[in-house]
């Protein structure tokens, strides 16, 4: 089992909609949980982070964390043609001396 | 505040040659990672540095891949011999400090892409 899972896509939305990206993970103990967005031939830059169980928005943006489910996800509202992106999931692994691990992304496309 | 600086961007060699990656971390961020990110794929941590100490290298090849951090602010990350497998971009990322968590908040430069003939 992977460390960090995401579903790779293409995930299809529409301009508009919601977009919904989800990351699963393994380390129980993990506190700390970040998306980054990366468009095609850049670097990573981070969106959010959360740490806490619930919901935590900003703007558009609303990460939702569910420690015992092992699960964490992203939803864009209003999706825009500019959010089309690869988006990240990132968890710090503490049975690996805290080690920031990336999901292998997902894919988003949103149409005009 | 000037971000994370790498260099060079863009490296294509043959096999078995050798190369080097530099980066230099924004002003004042003691932790410096070295990140692999294969085409399709998540970025890897390579290596991690607080400071110019290493706090994590399970995942460096250490027959072929090297790195070092003089003096706690730049680093330089070199292969050699570079194989196949080794294209791919090396991100270079650092942080301030421990963030809330236990872990860093994360800031990448714009990364080194490797083609290996």
């Amino acid at each position: 089992q992977k460390e960090v899972e995401q579903n790779s896509g293409p995930l299809s939305v529409p301009e508009g909609a919601i977009a919904s990206l989800n990351c699963t993970y393994s380390d129980r103990g993990s506190q700390s949980f970040f998306w980054y967005r990366q468009y095609s031939g850049k670097s990573p830059e981070l969106i959010m982070s959360i740490y806490s169980n619930g919901d935590k928005e900003d703007g558009r943006f609303t990460a939702q964390l569910n420690k015992a489910s092992q699960y964490v996800s992203l939803l864009i509202r209003d999706s825009q043609p500019s959010d089309s992106a690869t988006y990240l999931c990132a968890v710090n692994i503490r049975n690996a001396g805290n080690m920031l691990t990336f999901g292998g992304g997902t894919r988003l496309m949103v149409k005009p | 505040e000037a971000g994370v600086a790498q260099s060079p961007r863009y490296k294509i060699i043959e096999k078995r040659q050798s190369v080097a990656f530099w980066c230099n971390p924004i002003s004042g961020h003691a932790t410096l990672y070295w990140y692999q990110q294969i085409l399709g794929q998540g970025p890897k941590l390579l290596i991690q540095f607080q400071n110019n100490g290493v706090v994590d290298d399970s995942q460096l090849p250490k027959d072929r891949f090297s790195a070092e951090r003089l003096k706690g602010v730049d680093s330089t990350l070199k292969i050699q011999p570079a194989k196949l497998e080794d294209s791919a971009v090396y991100l270079c990322a650092s942080s301030l400090g421990r963030g809330q968590g236990g872990a860093n908040v994360l800031t990448f430069g714009a990364g080194s892409r490797l083609t290996v003939l």
